[in-house]
């Protein structure tokens, strides 16, 4: 059935190194976003794509990239340059019109 | 520079009352607002939205409301139920960007 992938749930690194959280979708969405959260402070736009090979930046997109080589995937890189990158990350699909966006389960990022 | 704000972080309501959420916005080229539920360690859930050429819309126990002359939008719950309780963010889509701007979120706590 369709839906929205998020993988792995829970993901711990050490400090330093890049890791790159996967997303999926087979709703046949062209939009793809990804989203942070941290406590009291909601859900803050990092990227979003709108079409493949081509994605722009959110309201915090520094210290993260991304790639869109496939409609269906939209993976998101943390690297080391991201001072603060624990946090729960979600991903999301919509069509065109950016409305009703579907999310993913999420991954909970743990930076040790 | 938070342009969309959910100014009160939490709320408590009794079984059967109902639940008036608030969310504020301040910018007029927002075209479409949304609001999701979201439970601890889950991606949000879509609840209802409403596009700016309206005022209410309605589906079964959820109404949400707006008001651009005063840039507010309100979600009502009736009646309130126990499962009710979550987080719930407002969300705003700028006119032809394809992105959503989420609030903080408010948690609601319905008691039995």
């Amino acid at each position: 059935d369709g839906g929205i992938t998020q993988s792995p749930k829970y993901l711990f690194r050490k400090e330093g190194q890049n890791v790159t959280l996967s997303c999926e979708q087979n709703l046949n969405h062209d939009a793809m976003y990804w989203y942070r959260q941290d406590p009291g402070q909601g859900l803050r736009l990092i990227y979003y794509s709108q079409i493949v090979n081509d994605f722009q930046k959110g309201d915090i997109a520094e210290g993260y990239s991304v790639s869109r080589e496939k409609k269906e995937s939209f993976p998101l890189t943390v690297t080391s340059a991201q001072k603060n990158p624990t946090a729960f990350y979600l991903c999301a699909s919509s069509t065109l019109t950016g409305t009703e966006a579907f999310f993913g389960q999420g991954t909970r990022l743990t930076v040790v | 520079d938070q342009q969309v704000k959910q100014n009160s972080p939490s709320l408590s309501v009794q079984e059967g009352r109902i639940s008036i959420l608030n969310c504020d916005y301040t910018n007029s080229m927002f075209d479409y607002f949304l609001w999701y539920k979201k439970y601890p360690a889950e991606g949000p859930t879509f609840l209802i939205s409403i596009s700016s050429i309206k005022d209410k819309n309605e589906d079964g126990r959820f109404t949400v409301f707006l008001n651009k002359s005063a840039k507010h939008l309100s979600l009502h719950i009736v009646p309130s139920q126990p499962g009710d309780s979550a987080v719930y963010f407002c969300a705003a889509s700028p006119r032809n960007t394809g992105k959503l701007i989420f609030g903080q979120g408010t948690t609601l706590q319905v008691k039995p």
